[in-house]
């Protein structure tokens, strides 16, 4: 079947940085999206991993392993409005993305 | 800018009525529309694809007769929820993609709450 995991909760502080890792068994494989979700609100788009490597998206960075079904989206100087919920998305053979529950990160002063 | 825009944002109608959703693509013509579904604290679940001039394809338990989707032209689709009851409440979400390998880009979402 396919699935993602990711953490349900994450907690970090204002400046810092933190890595939300997301690991992903789809059927096929034709690239990763990374989404940000505030509360209430529709999804964003961040960023799109198709090969293995960073990518880097001025606070924001991306990195994909394709042979270990592993992401990870990277958040540098964290700032309040950063408080929301990550979707990891990997897109299978059929170009449908896979949706999971995301991970809530809380950000604290 | 936003390239998706969704109408209405907010509806709170009663039980039995219809509720029509508009979602348009701004900035180009899209290929593929998608509606989802989005209960509290919970993910992101597809309901149906759309694409001009065809039949949209729905997901296994979306009632095709209770929820209509019409894509008519390259730039808009609508999602009628028909005779809607309570348990229709909840967020829902176009996205529109120009591309297979490209990022969806979502509408800002409609609240819907059935009294």
């Amino acid at each position: 079947g396919q699935n993602i995991d990711q953490p349900t909760e994450m907690t970090a502080t204002e400046g810092a940085i933190v890595q939300i890792n997301c690991t992903y068994q789809t059927s096929g494989f034709n690239g990763l999206f990374w989404y940000q979700q505030h509360a209430g609100e529709a999804p964003t788009f961040l960023s799109y991993n198709v090969l293995d490597g960073l990518e880097e998206k001025g606070r924001f960075s991306s990195f994909l392993s394709r042979s270990k079904g592993y992401s990870y989206l990277l958040l540098k100087e964290l700032q309040m409005k950063d408080s929301a919920s990550y979707l990891c998305a990997p897109m299978d053979s059929n170009y449908q993305l896979i949706w999971g529950a995301g991970t809530k990160l809380i950000i604290k002063p | 800018g936003a390239v998706v825009s969704q109408h209405p944002s907010w509806v709170i109608c009663k039980s039995g009525t219809s509720v029509k959703i508009e979602c348009r693509s701004l900035d180009f013509q899209a290929t593929t529309m998608f509606w989802y579904r989005q209960f509290p604290k919970q993910s992101l679940m597809l309901m149906a694809t759309s694409n001009e001039g065809s039949k949209a394809t729905y997901e296994q338990g979306v009632e095709k007769d209770k929820f209509l989707i019409n894509h008519a032209s390259l730039t808009l689709s609508t999602l009628t929820v028909t005779s809607a009851h309570p348990e229709d409440s909840s967020f829902y979400i176009c996205s529109v993609r120009y591309r297979e390998n490209q990022p969806q880009h979502f509408g800002d979402g409609t609240r819907l709450s059935i009294l």
